[in-house]
């Protein structure tokens, strides 16, 4: 069976700090990775999505970066954070473009 | 204008009081409808996937609905541990793999 994991669960950085969250799934080969950031009563909002290694895709101009280094790992990055990086942020796969979303349990990071 | 729109924003039911949650979306080519049910802290947890207007989908207490423009989540005889938000996202035709439009939730709190 599949597994998704994501880590830390929780982080706390002063602002301008370096940022680094972890996602990697077992079980499966080329997925569609995700990136989503959810904020109170603001609903899921995708920040970037991979379809490949090496292969990143913006949905939102921010200070965050994503990268791909191997097949089932995805990193979101930041070199120095803002107060408004602060959130619920969510790794996710999928098998193709029309099957479900499936999530790990999210980072929440506050950012001081 | 958001394409996804989920009502109530929350509900609060008794324990058996059965209840039903909106989901209505506005793309224009539906590929794949899907439900999530998130608990505090944790990630969305699939639930459900609907593909045609007219497709129902059940588990324990919990049926999805869908029409054209609108999809259900009826929640039968509900108990204390069916409180979460639930969530609804759409795949959109044409869309690519850019992963899921989702609504803001609904938070439903079940009390005993």
């Amino acid at each position: 069976s599949q597994t998704i994991h994501q880590w830390p669960a929780t982080l706390v950085q002063p602002v301008g700090s370096p940022l680094s969250l972890e996602c990697t799934v077992e079980g499966t080969s080329n997925p569609n990775l995700y990136w989503y950031r959810q904020a109170a009563g603001r609903g899921l909002q995708l920040l970037f999505y991979s379809v490949g290694i090496g292969q990143i895709s913006s949905e939102v101009p921010q200070n965050l970066s994503a990268s791909r280094p191997q097949d089932r790992q995805f990193i979101l990055s930041s070199k120095k954070l803002l107060l408004s990086d602060s959130g619920f942020y969510l790794c996710a796969w999928r098998s193709s473009y029309n099957s479900p979303l499936h999530f790990g349990n999210g980072t929440r990071l506050t950012v001081t | 204008e958001d394409q996804v729109t989920q009502s109530p924003e929350a509900l609060r039911l008794q324990e058996g009081e059965s209840s039903s949650l909106n989901c209505s979306y506005t793309v224009s080519g539906l590929r794949g409808l899907f439900w999530y049910r998130q608990d505090p802290g944790k990630g969305p947890e699939f639930l459900f996937t609907l593909y045609s207007a007219g497709e129902e989908k059940e588990k324990e207490r919990l049926k999805a609905t869908l029409t054209k423009k609108e999809s259900f989540l009826h929640i039968t005889a509900p108990k204390p541990e069916d409180s979460a938000t639930y969530l609804c996202a759409v795949d959109e035709i044409g869309g690519g793999a850019d992963g899921l439009t989702f609504g803001k939730g609904t938070h439903l709190i079940i009390q005993p």
